[in-house]
Order: structure tokens, then sequence, then C-alpha cells
């Protein structure tokens, strides 16, 4: 299992740009996060998804869309990148709800906004 | 709400000394506790966790005993190596049946630095 893989690793964006950051698992979890990491701070949680077809907001979610056309698959869109978008991206799974599972996380997404 | 503070780094130390990670947490219920590692340029990788009150955790020589008296979840390990260098993570999570949804909520990090 290749567990959760982020890509890409590095991007740089101007002012006004979009993109999309891809994560997979090949795990078969329920549960999908994305993250965002700012310096000496802990993970933000952007936002979340449950399932195949279910996504949900998380504590800073502005700026930031997301889907999940299939189990696999949690991409992270930005729209209209701003400064403030600069920040180190991790997406994470884990198994089903209730189960206290662990979260796997993949390797991250350094954004730059200039 | 459901917070985690621990301590301010950096933290250096030498070789084999003696490491504590302090952290503290409040939730409204009773929380699963983690501590998460993360090594230069990679991701955040489980290191240990307890589930209930008085439970240790323990993995690669570091434990944290989960003390619900003090709402307290320590990092410690008696002899560090430079190659656990990394940033140290504290979390908690409440399951819904709790009020709560299953997300982490992270301390802000601590950075140790082991020098041989």
């Amino acid at each position: 299992n290749a567990g959760v893989t982020q890509t890409p690793k590095f991007r740089i964006l101007k002012i006004g740009q979009s993109m999309t950051l891809q994560c997979t698992q090949d795990m078969n979890h329920n549960y999908m996060y994305w993250y965002r990491q700012d310096p000496g701070m802990g993970l933000k949680l952007i936002y979340y998804s449950v399932g195949a077809g279910i996504t949900d907001k998380g504590e800073v979610p502005n700026g930031y869309n997301v889907s999940r056309s299939t189990t696999e698959d949690f991409p992270l869109r930005l729209e209209l990148a701003a400064p403030s978008q600069t920040s180190v991206y991790f997406c994470a799974s884990s198994h089903i709800q209730g189960s206290q599972e662990t979260q796997y996380f993949g390797p991250g997404t350094r954004l730059l906004v200039l | 709400g459901n917070s985690v503070t621990q301590m301010e780094g950096p933290v250096t130390l030498s070789e084999e000394a003696f490491l504590t990670i302090n952290c503290t947490y409040t939730a409204t219920g009773y929380p699963s506790l983690f501590w998460y590692v993360q090594y230069p340029g990679e991701g955040l990788q489980l290191l240990l966790k307890a589930t209930k009150a008085d439970d240790k955790g323990s993995n690669k020589g570091f434990e944290a005993t989960y003390r619900k008296e003090t709402t307290s979840f320590h990092l410690e390990k008696g002899s560090v190596q430079v190659s656990d260098s990394a940033v140290y993570f504290c979390a908690l999570s409440l399951p819904p049946t709790q009020g709560g949804s299953e997300k982490l909520v992270f301390g802000k990090g601590t950075k140790l630095t082991v020098n041989p």
C-alpha cells in the first residue's frame, strides 16, 4: 500500500491564480481530511469528508473547496489564491467513525502564494 | 471548547538526555489522546495514543500516561537519540457518542533537536 499520497510536493502561485491539490489513499478509508500547517502553529482543519459524496467544513474553510466523488480521492481546490494561503497542506485519512482509529497523513504540499 | 496546550519549544537536548514534553487538554468529555511526530520534510505519524484514564501509550521508547485528574498527557523518553529530532504534536479527539466529531484537535507542536 502506498498509503496517502499528495501532489504536487511544492508549488508557487501568483495572487488570483487557482490550483487543485491532489490527495489519494489506497486504504479504503471512509474519512478523509485536509489540514493546513502554518509556521509555529498546529494543524488547522480545512475540510473533511465522511465518505464519497459527503463533505463538511472544518475550522478554516474560507477560500477553499473540496469534492469527494470516490472513496480514494479528495482534492482541495483554491479558486483565487491569496498570500494568506501560503502554508503546508496535509491530507489525512482514517477508518470508520467512532473507532478512534489512527489518522494517516500524506507527506504534504508546500504552497507559496506571491 | 476542546483544546490542547503543549509546552513552547524549541527544546534542545544532548544525546542520552531525559525528555519531557508537557501537554494538557481541555475537553467536555473523555477524549482519546495522541502524540504525533513529524520528521523533517515528512507528514505526521502517530507515535502513541491512549483512549482512557490511566492508560499508558508507548512506542520507540516514548511513553505518555493519560492523567484525568490533571488533564495531562506528558510525553517522556529516558534517553533521546539524534534520530528523535522532530516536531511533536499532542492531540485529542472526542467520539460522536460524547458530542464530538472524531476530528483531531492539535496543539501547536514542540520542536525537539538532539545534538550528538
